[in-house]
């Protein structure tokens, strides 16, 4: 298995639907991200969790919502969203405490509002 | 706050070409820096990276050295394939923080 799989891989949701992206690390890491990346804009974070306790939201609309049961599972829950959150919505984990660990990846939600 | 900087793309270049890639940064501490790419459709993935001063990362031909003197960790490739066409982008961390910083991303073409 890949360390940090995301799913599904590509969504295409109405805006008055509500869907979830999922993403799950096997690495055993106690860190995890959401990252949003538009075309042409700097990748976003979004949000962070550190042993499963959220420690920042860079003032992300409440349409997001995150949740993360556990160390291994991130979730992002999506609600009422505009067309303009269309984008790469990208996931990933490091190892906090033991040094400056690099983040490892996912491959990416490609989420398409309509 | 902790910031990088690297050049504005995109770059086109054609193969068995001379790459750089610039990137400087800012930092209250001594970070680690890194390079990651991602080609089309695909997640970031880490291609080297330098934990301290003078390090030298380097994977698949390309290298980068952490410079104190300065702020800087340059991409470089010696000959540029095809299959290294890609966004590359330079990224930072600080010890003690989790919030990993990076830059705008630099949008690599190679020509055959």
């Amino acid at each position: 298995e890949t360390g940090v799989t995301q799913t599904p891989r590509h969504l295409v949701m109405g805006m008055t639907n509500k869907k979830s992206l999922k993403c799950e690390q096997h690495l055993g890491h106690n860190a995890m991200y959401w990252y949003k990346q538009s075309a042409k804009k700097p990748l976003e974070l979004m949000f962070v969790y550190n042993f499963k306790e959220q420690t920042e939201n860079n003032s992300v609309p409440s349409r997001f919502s995150p949740e993360c049961p556990n160390s291994s599972h991130l979730f992002l829950h999506l609600h009422t969203l505009q067309p303009e959150d269309s984008a790469l919505y990208l996931c990933a984990s490091s190892q906090v405490g033991q040094g400056n660990t690099e983040a490892f990846f996912g491959q990416g939600t490609r989420l398409t509002v309509v | 706050g902790d910031s990088v900087t690297q050049m504005e793309g995109p770059v086109t270049l054609s193969e068995e070409a001379f790459l750089t890639i610039n990137c400087t940064y800012t930092a209250t501490g001594y970070p680690s820096l890194f390079w990651y790419v991602q080609y089309p459709g695909e997640g970031l993935q880490l291609l080297l990276k330098a934990t301290k001063a003078d390090d030298k990362g380097s994977n698949k031909g390309f290298e980068a050295t952490y410079r104190k003197e300065t702020t800087s960790f340059h991409l470089e490739k010696g000959s540029v394939q095809v299959s290294d066409s890609a966004v590359y982008f330079c990224a930072l961390i600080t010890r003690g923080n989790n919030d990993m910083r990076f830059g705008a991303g630099t949008r690599l073409t190679v020509k055959p």
